[in-house]
């Protein structure tokens, strides 16, 4: 079965500073692909990068990027100089060649605070 | 503009009434699915549909039903039989399976039983 384990309930960060937000996966597919989704208090799904079980570099989209490790299962977001508008919530999510329908399974997400 | 709707925004049933979700897509995507968002939870999926007149279950489809009549539209029935139905819904596109193709998601529906 596929999992994917966000370990960071909530994260506090200050403006114009980094942060990164932790992701862990499991699976048996042999191919599949890692989504990253902020969800800001208006509830829509927000989608910011992805990243490709085969792609050898980490994935780059403007101040996000993706830290993959696939040895270690893991594929932490980096957000760098925060915005206040970044306060939100974050969702690691993946999707394996064999899912059902396509379907993407969630992390229980990170809630990310940006303080002035 | 390409996008997905979903309606009504907020919606409020009371127990033992069915109510039916919108989700309408302009992207010209095959795909759709239904998630379930509990607070403080990750998206649970309902069910999808691949292509016109068919759609699969997903993880927790009980006290659920869809129809797919055209490939622009997806809607969710909560039915009765449906023992928990207050939480955020969620309605997604994409073009299709495989791995590498990421979902467009609509503003989402916040259901309460009253």
């Amino acid at each position: 079965a596929q999992k994917i384990t966000q370990t960071q309930p909530g994260m506090f960060v200050q403006e114009k500073e980094a942060v990164t937000l932790d992701c862990t996966y499991d699976t048996s597919d042999p191919s599949y692909g890692l989504f990253w989704y902020k969800q800001p208090s208006s509830g829509e799904m927000i989608f910011l990068i992805y990243q490709g079980s085969y792609d050898q570099q980490n994935a780059t989209e403007g101040r996000y990027s993706l830290n993959f490790q696939k040895a270690r299962k893991s594929a932490n977001l980096v957000i760098s100089a925060s915005q206040l508008g970044d306060s939100a919530m974050y969702f690691c999510a993946m999707r394996g060649i064999y899912n059902q329908g396509g379907k993407l399974i969630f992390g229980q997400g990170t809630e990310l605070s940006v303080k002035p | 503009d390409g996008g997905i709707t979903q309606s009504p925004k907020y919606l409020f049933r009371k127990e033992g009434q069915n109510v039916t979700l919108s989700c309408e897509q302009n992207l010209n995507h095959d795909a759709m699915y239904w998630y379930r968002q509990d607070p403080g939870q990750g998206l649970r999926l309902i069910y999808y549909s691949q292509i016109v007149n068919d759609f699969q279950k997903g993880d927790i489809a009980e006290g659920y039903s869809v129809s797919r009549e055209k490939k622009e539209s997806f809607p969710l029935t909560v039915t009765s039989a449906q023992k928990n139905p207050t939480a955020f819904y969620l309605c997604a596109s994409g073009i299709g399976g495989g791995a590498y193709n990421e979902q467009f998601f609509g503003p989402g529906t916040r259901l309460t039983v009253l």
